[in-house]
């Protein structure tokens, strides 16, 4: 697609529940990365992909947070037995390379969870 | 992993106005992106600095890299409404982001 595309674009969700947020990187963009950014803060790392590979997740705040992406393409970040912390926007981002040199990521517009 | 910090951390200007926001570094940076959002949005990448005093122009919006490559400045010149969002720094090798500096340009 021309640009990286997240679904839902916003998701309530009550306290206990697990929920699946998608992103549709680039075509053939290898380098795709996941950011939790609360209400006023800057965007805050959870975990980066390289193809299908997962290679650094160090961001994720819990064990309740995974994110995959099974055949280097749309990944998904999953988040079980939501608690309210857990409120924010989930933004996206995919480069075509290992790192995105001069032509920076490209980011999704992003899912905005609210945790009630 | 890098810490950036972002100054000022709130930005209000009259239309026309210069102004200036920095990034600060804890570590020496491979390379350094400047990001925009607007409210509710994603965010749009606007340059990318690499090189020790290196300088990018775009439009109306100029940023700079000092030669130790722990600093960055973007500096806008007569600002318009146009400008309103949120600036973010982010650092190259592990994609991790200030804070951000949220411009208000009055009319």
């Amino acid at each position: 697609g021309a640009g990286v595309s997240q679904s839902p674009r916003y998701k309530v969700a009550k306290r206990g529940q697990d929920v699946a947020l998608r992103c549709d990187p680039i075509s053939g963009h290898v380098s795709l990365f996941w950011y939790q950014q609360a209400l006023g803060q800057g965007p805050e790392f959870l975990t980066y992909f390289q193809n299908e590979a997962q290679l650094d997740k160090s961001g994720l705040p819990s064990d309740r947070f995974f994110a995959e992406r099974p055949e280097g393409s749309v990944s998904t970040l999953k988040i079980q037995r939501t608690q309210q912390e857990d409120s924010a926007v989930y933004l996206c981002a995919s480069s075509p390379g290992g790192h995105a040199a001069n032509y920076g990521y490209t980011f999704g517009s992003g899912t905005r969870l609210t945790v009630v | 992993s890098q810490e950036l910090e972002q100054s000022p951390q709130s930005l209000i200007v009259q239309e026309g106005k210069n102004l200036t926001i920095n990034c600060t570094s804890s570590k020496t940076l491979y390379g350094l992106y400047w990001y925009k959002q607007k409210y509710g949005e994603g965010l749009i990448f606007l340059m990318m600095l690499q090189k020790g005093g290196e300088e990018k122009s775009h439009e109306k919006i100029t940023a700079k890299l000092d030669e130790k490559k722990q600093q960055s400045s973007l500096h806008i010149t007569a600002s318009q409404p146009s400008h309103a969002g949120i600036y973010l720094c982010g650092a190259e090798n592990d994609m991790r982001f200030g804070a951000g500096t949220r411009l208000t340009v009055k009319p």
